[in-house]
């Protein structure tokens, strides 16, 4: 059965640290995306990869977000300096998808982030 | 551009009733519509999709929706509603053409009562 997963579950972390998520999406799936969900904000796109590729982050507050792929197998977004209120859950999401087609995202169980 | 509305931010209805979940999108193209239902503390789980052909469209667990071009509308619906049903919906869109990844609503959640 096939799913993406996700890791931490959960993270507890003080203000300042680095906080690092990863995510391992589903095995041939060409495109990963990163969404934070809050109760304020709702369901947020922060990055979009395609083929390993950036192809959207302007969702990102890029000065102490990022967003990578080392491998088709991991996905990485990382906090650094992290603060309060960078806490929510955070969704990996693939999908497989050719040209311009509208594919099916398959999400990941998200990781609980609280900065105190 | 791309956006998409979920008027409401809750909607109850009785167990054996119908119900509807409403959206409203709006794209400079053609529309790809979905449909993601979320379970407390869990991932988004995909229900339909719209991308052309039959205007109406069956998904998993019973859902269908209707895709209104003219009213640029795709409404989430279920003849018997069932408690289990209880959970937060999300409609998203994204245009057909271009690089763009979907646009969620701000989700509507559906409370069933038994």
């Amino acid at each position: 059965d096939a799913r993406v997963t996700q890791t931490p579950r959960h993270k507890v972390t003080e203000m300042g640290q680095e906080v690092t998520m990863r995510c391992q999406p589903i095995l041939g799936h060409n495109t990963v995306f990163w969404y934070r969900q809050t109760m304020m904000q709702g369901l947020e796109l922060l990055a979009y990869f395609r083929n390993r590729a950036p192809l959207d982050d302007s969702g990102m507050p890029k000065d102490r977000f990022s967003a990578e792929m080392p491998d088709a197998t991991l996905a990485t977004l990382k906090i650094q300096p992290s603060e309060p209120r960078d806490s929510a859950v955070y969704f990996c999401a693939s999908g497989l998808t050719t040209g311009t087609s509208g594919s099916s995202q398959f999400f990941g169980p998200g990781t609980r982030l609280t900065v105190l | 551009a791309q956006s998409v509305a979920q008027p409401e931010d809750q909607v109850n209805v009785a167990e054996g009733n119908p119900l509807t979940v409403k959206c409203t999108y709006s794209v400079s193209g053609n529309p790809y519509l979905f449909w993601y239902v979320q379970y407390p503390n869990r991932g988004l789980q995909f229900l339909l999709k719209y991308i052309t052909g039959d205007n109406l469209v069956k998904g998993s667990y019973g859902f269908e929706a209707e895709f209104n071009k003219s009213q640029t509308s795709f409404h989430l619906k279920k003849p018997s509603a069932l408690v289990s049903d209880s959970a937060l919906y999300f409609c998203a869109v994204k245009v057909d053409t271009g690089r763009r990844a979907l646009t969620f609503g701000s989700g509507t959640r559906l409370q069933v009562q038994p």
